[in-house]
């Protein structure tokens, strides 16, 4: 069975800073990766995805990720980050079957904090 | 257009009464899922359709959960008998899932269930 790592539960980041969050990934096959953020109160929304092809897929808001096979690792990274972005991250692994998309598999997550 | 919608959005119920719990997916969308969220387990995959059918009812917790899909749209998971553990975030997903296509599921804003 596929799996989700996400190894940091908090991270505290000042605002215009850098940011990289950690997804790693255990899975038989070229999975299909996705991060999502939740902010308090709120459903899930899709930052990006890959599925092929460029490994480095650019998402909303600015984010962005780099798939690296030999590393079995999906990172998510922003070159500045804004006090909105304060919010949990997700990553997650889905499996298609051949009927179409199957239950995503989650990590735990990562509560991102911005300070001033 | 319209996203996913849930109701309710917030249910509080006594322990060893049933709850259903509905799901409204993004017109057009064949796909539906359902998911968990709590502290304790993070963000779990109950079950998902494939229009009114469910190839993998693996995730349901046990067999005091079942869902049920008509006319391919809306979605309704009931849980008999609630129990404690069964507080939780209850989120919603849909997706275009053809066959072949790896397409993208977009979340509701989710159902907060609390069992006294």
């Amino acid at each position: 069975a596929q799996s989700v790592t996400q190894p940091d539960i908090h991270i505290t980041v000042s605002e215009g800073a850098s940011l990289e969050l950690r997804c790693n990934y255990s899975y038989g096959a070229t999975p299909y990766l996705f991060w999502y953020v939740q902010s308090p109160g709120q459903g899930l929304q899709l930052l990006l995805k890959y599925f092929s092809g460029d490994t480095l897929v650019q998402g909303i808001k600015g984010f962005e990720a780099e798939f690296k096979r030999s590393q079995s690792s999906f990172n998510l990274r922003k070159p500045s980050v804004h006090w909105s972005d304060a919010a949990e991250y997700f990553c997650a692994v889905g499996l298609y079957s051949g009927g179409g998309a199957d239950g995503l598999t989650f990590g735990k997550g990562t509560h991102l904090i911005i300070q001033p | 257009g319209a996203g996913v919608s849930q109701s309710p959005s917030n249910k509080v119920t006594e322990k060893g009464k049933d709850v259903e719990l509905r799901c409204d997916p993004i017109s057009g969308h064949t796909a539906l899922y359902w998911y968990r969220q709590s502290l304790g387990q993070g963000l779990e995959f109950l079950i998902y359709f494939q229009g009114n059918s469910a190839p993998d009812k693996s995730g349901l917790p046990s067999d005091r959960f079942s869902a049920e899909r008509t006319g391919g749209s809306v979605s309704t998971l009931t849980i008999q008998r609630t129990q404690q553990e069964d507080s939780a975030v209850y989120l919603c997903a849909s997706s275009y899932g053809l066959a072949g296509e790896r397409d993208t599921q977009y979340f509701g804003p989710g159902t907060r269930l609390t069992v006294l």
